[in-house]
Order: C-alpha cells, then structure tokens, then sequence
C-alpha cells in the first residue's frame, strides 16, 4: 500500500485552465514538497510545506500556489496553466524520525495543450 | 546557493561492469549527501546518505564515500546487473534540518546483458 499517493496521474490540459494535483500521505510525516521533473534538469523544488496551513516557496515557485489543509494532504495548484508547465510532478514526505529521507509518489504527469 | 552537479548525462555498461557516476557538490559547512534511485514509471526512491567527512554509505551493492576535500560523493558499483538501469540522482540536504533536498540533474543508467 504506497504511503504517498497522487492524483490524477495523468492529465491533459488547456493553456490558460486551471489544474490542481493532489497529494495524500500515510507516513504521519510533517514535511510535504513538491518536486519538477524534466529531462535535463533533474528535480526541482516548487513549493514544500513543514506544517499543515502553511507553505514556503522553493527554488521555482513562479506559476504555482500550494495548500496544505492538513496534515496529510498537500496541493499544488496552477491558475492559469501554461505550456512550459507540462512536466512530471512528484510529491514527496519527510520527517526528521526518518533522517529527512524523502518519500516520494509515483508521479502526476501534465501535458498543456 | 546550494548546487550539486553530475558529470554524466547518460551511461551505457554490459552486465558485471563496473559503475562509477561522479556526483560533486558545492555547499558551505557539512551537507548531507544522498543518493536516490528512479526506476521507469515510479518515483524516486532513497538509496543511501551520509553526513559527515569520510563516512560512506552503501546499499544494494552501491557505494559511495564523502569527501569534503573534493566536495563529492561519486557512486560506484564493481558489478553491474541489468535490473540496475535506471536514473540515478545524487542530492544534498539543506543545513540545519535536512528537510530540504537540492537534486542534479540525474544520470541515466543503462546495462545490457
């Protein structure tokens, strides 16, 4: 049973809609990031959360929003989708119990049309 | 900021190879280094770390050793199976908590039998 799961996992998307990805965690973990992946540049930080209703940006916040309402959930949101935003997104949990191992989800990938 | 850079893009070995993939850092003080391991169609997956000068970390066959001389954390495998291709991922934690992780780019590893 995954720990970290995502949806949806797959998505197709207008330029200029709106998407959330959606993010729920059973490891009882504080930290919760999001995370960018694209060939040739590898994980990027987009937004991360160390407790619920509260977020820090990362390394390439621009164009996105997160929410975190609890605990184990943590959303991230585009409102206005754009083409450069297609991509793979993965979440991820940690806490300091596990050494700040990161557990990720299998990943949301985003096509923008 | 915090960087990590991994030399190879690509690497193509024939089963019982040896596996070097150079991962090298730059980050004042003592960082946490880590490897992950993604395997097509799932997230990223902890392999090992390590904290501190000198310490290796090792799992499944893999290894690698910190360096602050050389600020890397190069991994290396003697014997290579097929069931290893996959893109492996060398990062560094934030100072202080760990919490956050910054990724390279990612090596993508392929072994023919």
């Amino acid at each position: 049973e995954a720990a970290v799961t995502q949806s949806p996992r797959s998505k197709v998307a207008v330029t200029g809609g709106k998407v959330t990805l959606s993010c729920h965690q059973t490891n009882n973990h504080d930290y919760m990031y999001w995370y960018r992946q694209d060939t040739g540049h590898g994980l990027r930080l987009i937004h991360y959360s160390y407790v619920a209703d509260s977020t820090e940006k990362g390394d390439i916040p621009d164009g996105y929003k997160a929410s975190r309402p609890s605990q184990e959930n943590f959303s991230l949101i585009l409102e206005l989708a754009s083409l450069s935003q297609t991509a793979v997104y993965f979440c991820a949990s940690s806490d300091q119990n596990s050494g700040n191992t990161l557990y990720f989800g299998e990943g949301s990938r985003l096509i923008v049309v | 900021g915090d960087s990590v850079t991994q030399t190879e893009g690509q690497v193509a070995l024939s089963e019982e190879d040896f596996l070097t993939i150079h991962c090298n850092y730059s980050a004042s003080g003592y960082p946490a280094l880590f490897w992950y391991v993604q395997y097509p169609g799932e997230g990223p997956q902890f392999l090992f770390r390590a904290s501190r000068d000198k310490e290796k970390g090792s799992s499944r066959g893999f290894e690698a050793t910190y360096d602050k001389g050389t600020t890397s954390f190069h991994l290396r495998k003697a014997s290579v199976q097929e069931s290893d291709s996959a893109v492996y991922y060398c990062a560094l934690g934030e100072r202080g908590s760990n919490a956050k992780l910054t990724f390279g780019k990612g090596t993508k590893l392929s072994v023919k039998s």
